[in-house]
């Protein structure tokens, strides 16, 4: 069993919906990440959680630090937003952990 | 913040070869980390770049293969040496700064030929 799982693996919206992806993990964490991944490779970090939630635009993070889980929201989705989504819990040592990504596809 | 800067953003190259990536951050960072992403596949760290001190490689990843350097606080190299078609990857350097905060390159996809 990987250490961090996500769901869904692929997803495909119209645009203007709002999209929900979910992130647990089996470790014990100081901080998870939410990260872009667009299909150049770059990667960019749109969140870093303790707990509780954070907003930027028309994205929301949350975690549960009791039951391990965290989920990013997107409101009013645009295809811009198609891209794949990462969570990445850091360990000790600073080290990160990934899931294995989710694929969105927002279509107009 | 940190901006990073690597390169090559791409090569091909040709099996046998070695290709070395650079990675240059602006601002002095402690640890630097290498990974690599395989088609399909999620990340997973190659090593740990420390200054002054050898990197610290995860399992399945030796020194030999993916000699790294770290010769000050803003710049590591990773090198892929004697490269065949199973190291075509997108290769990704980032460091962490107070916070824990994650900063990524941009990444170098490789393909060997």
């Amino acid at each position: 069993k990987n250490e961090v799982e996500q769901s869904p693996q692929n997803l495909t919206a119209q645009e203007g919906e709002f999209i929900t992806i979910n992130c647990s993990y089996s470790v014990g964490i100081s901080a998870l990440h939410w990260l872009q991944q667009h299909p150049g490779g770059g990667i960019v970090s749109l969140f870093m959680l303790s707990s509780g939630k954070k907003k930027h635009g028309r994205l929301i993070a949350t975690i549960n630090i009791q039951e391990k889980h965290s989920s990013l929201h997107i409101t009013a989705s645009h295809p811009r937003d198609s891209a794949v989504y990462i969570c990445a819990v850091l360990i000790y040592g600073n080290k990160l952990v990934f899931g294995a990504g989710t694929i969105l596809r927002v279509k107009s | 913040s940190a901006v990073i800067s690597q390169k090559p953003s791409r090569d091909i190259c040709q099996r046998g070869t070695s290709l070395t990536i650079q990675c240059q951050v602006d601002s002095q960072v402690t640890m630097m980390f290498w990974y690599r992403q395989q088609p399909g596949q999620s990340l997973t760290l190659i090593a740990t770049a420390n200054q002054g001190s050898e990197a610290t490689y995860e399992s399945g990843f030796v020194i030999d293969k993916f000699p790294i350097s770290r010769p000050n606080l803003t710049f590591s190299t990773l090198t892929v040496s004697n490269m065949s078609p199973e190291d075509s990857s997108i290769y990704l350097c980032s460091v962490g700064t107070s916070g824990d905060i994650q900063y990524f390159g941009a990444g170098t996809r490789l393909s060997v030929l």
